[in-house]
This record gives C-alpha cells, sequence and structure tokens, in this order.
C-alpha cells in the first residue's frame, strides 16, 4: 500500500493568517494516463463527516471558499490555508487514489492561536 | 441533493456480525461507486472497502479482507456492509461515501454522517 504521511500533527494559526499542511505519498502519484496527481484533501470537524475539499491535488470541489488552494505534484502535496477563519478548525486529511486500496494521511489538527 | 442516511449500527460482542446499511437519494445511485471508510476513536480515516457500480468489483482493506463484505441494491438505492468475526479494534464510526466515478476507486465526494460500532463484551 502507498503510504501518506502527513506534517505537521498539529498546528496553531492566528485569524487572517496562513496555514500550511504537508502530504508526503511513499510513491509517485502522478498518472502517465492523463498527467493528473490522484491526490485528495478532505475536512473533518467534529460531528460531521468528512467534506471533500481538492481533488487532482489542486482543483477546488464546488462550493470551496478560494482561500483553500492545493499544490505539489509526485510525492510532495501542499494544502494551503491563505487566511484562516474561526470556521476553518478542524482535521485536514490528504488521500491518495492512484492505487485501488486507497490510503489516508493521518491527519493534521489546525487550531486557532 | 446528495443524501446518505446509514443504518444498523450498536454494540456487538466480540466473534459477533452486523449488517450496516446505507441508504442513498439525490443522486443516481446506480451510476456511482461507493465506499466504506471507518474512524476508530482518536484515530484517523481508514478506508474498508469499495464496490463498483454494477456491483461486479469489490475492493477491501486488509484488516477486514475476509471477514467484511460489501454489497449494494441498485432497485433499492442502498449500500450494505456485512461484518462478520468482528473484533474490539473493529469498534469505529463507519461512513459510507459516494464515489465521484463508477468504475474505480477515486475521490470520494458525499460521504453520510456515520454509523457508531462498539465491539465489546
Amino acid at each position: 500500500d502507498i503510504v501518506m504521511t502527513q506534517s505537521p500533527d498539529s498546528l496553531a494559526v492566528s485569524l487572517g493568517e496562513r496555514a500550511t499542511i504537508n502530504c508526503k505519498s511513499s510513491q509517485s502519484l502522478l498518472h502517465n494516463s492523463n498527467n493528473k496527481n490522484f491526490l485528495a484533501w478532505y475536512q473533518h470537524k467534529p460531528g460531521q463527516p468528512p467534506k471533500l475539499l481538492m481533488y487532482w491535488a489542486s482543483t477546488r470541489e464546488s462550493g470551496v471558499p478560494d482561500r483553500f488552494s492545493g499544490s505539489g505534484s509526485g510525492t510532495d502535496f501542499t494544502l494551503t490555508i491563505s487566511s484562516l477563519q474561526a470556521e476553518d478548525v478542524a482535521v485536514y486529511y490528504c488521500q491518495q487514489h492512484y492505487t485501488t486500496s486507497l490510503t489516508f494521511g493521518g491527519g493534521t489538527k489546525v487550531e486557532i492561536k | 441533493q446528495v443524501r446518505l442516511v446509514g443504518s444498523g449500527g450498536g454494540l456487538v460482542q466480540p466473534g459477533g456480525s452486523l449488517r450496516l446499511s446505507c441508504a442513498a437519494s439525490g443522486f443516481t445511485f446506480s451510476r456511482y461507486a461507493m465506499h466504506w471508510v471507518r474512524q476508530a476513536p482518536g484515530k484517523g480515516l481508514e478506508w474498508v472497502a469499495f464496490i463498483r457500480a454494477d456491483e461486479n468489483l469489490k475492493y477491501y482493506g486488509d484488516p477486514v479482507r475476509g471477514r467484511f463484505t460489501i454489497s449494494r441494491d441498485n432497485s433499492k438505492n442502498t449500500l450494505y456492509l456485512q461484518m462478520n468475526g468482528l473484533r474490539g479494534d473493529d469498534t469505529a464510526v463507519y461512513y459510507c461515501a459516494k464515489d465521484e466515478g463508477a468504475d474505480r476507486p477515486d475521490y470520494l465526494d458525499y460521504w453520510g454522517q456515520g454509523i457508531l460500532v462498539t465491539v465489546s463484551s
């Protein structure tokens, strides 16, 4: 299985400041067939189901605020919240779908400083 | 709008069985693959199983392969997870989730509210 490693495990950011979450895969997620990275990001708030934020590493899901952005290729990816809002407090997960055995990163908890 | 409503959770003894259901609405169920994903207490998300839209292809995570069976009834717009030989480390909130496509595991664009399964004597 592809191992997904997120860092940091948690971070505290002031309101309006930037939050950066990293995700590293044990093998490349860039597929030759379509030149896309098979990497998604989810936001998970307590008591709610996870919510899809980004797919193909950098495509924002409909309705997701543009302060969320995804970048990276191959094995190294980043989710950035450009200006943290109170409603962004959550755990964020990356997930690879390059192989048929899906795997998630361990999660990054984002809090307000 | 897309709705995924789970049911069937509860307390079960080690070695016991449980069947989870997930009723789907708001989209053409038979055209999309589906998944089960779980979250153990204090842990992260763990993918459990996948079923193709036409139900003719299934994949399982290593911890559940041989004990759990995913199925679907496209005439009833319902996804199932039959769980046998339950163990304490199967204790988790189980989510059903819709795949963005029909044929292979991809990203999950809608998730149900979650079903609590507790395995304990």
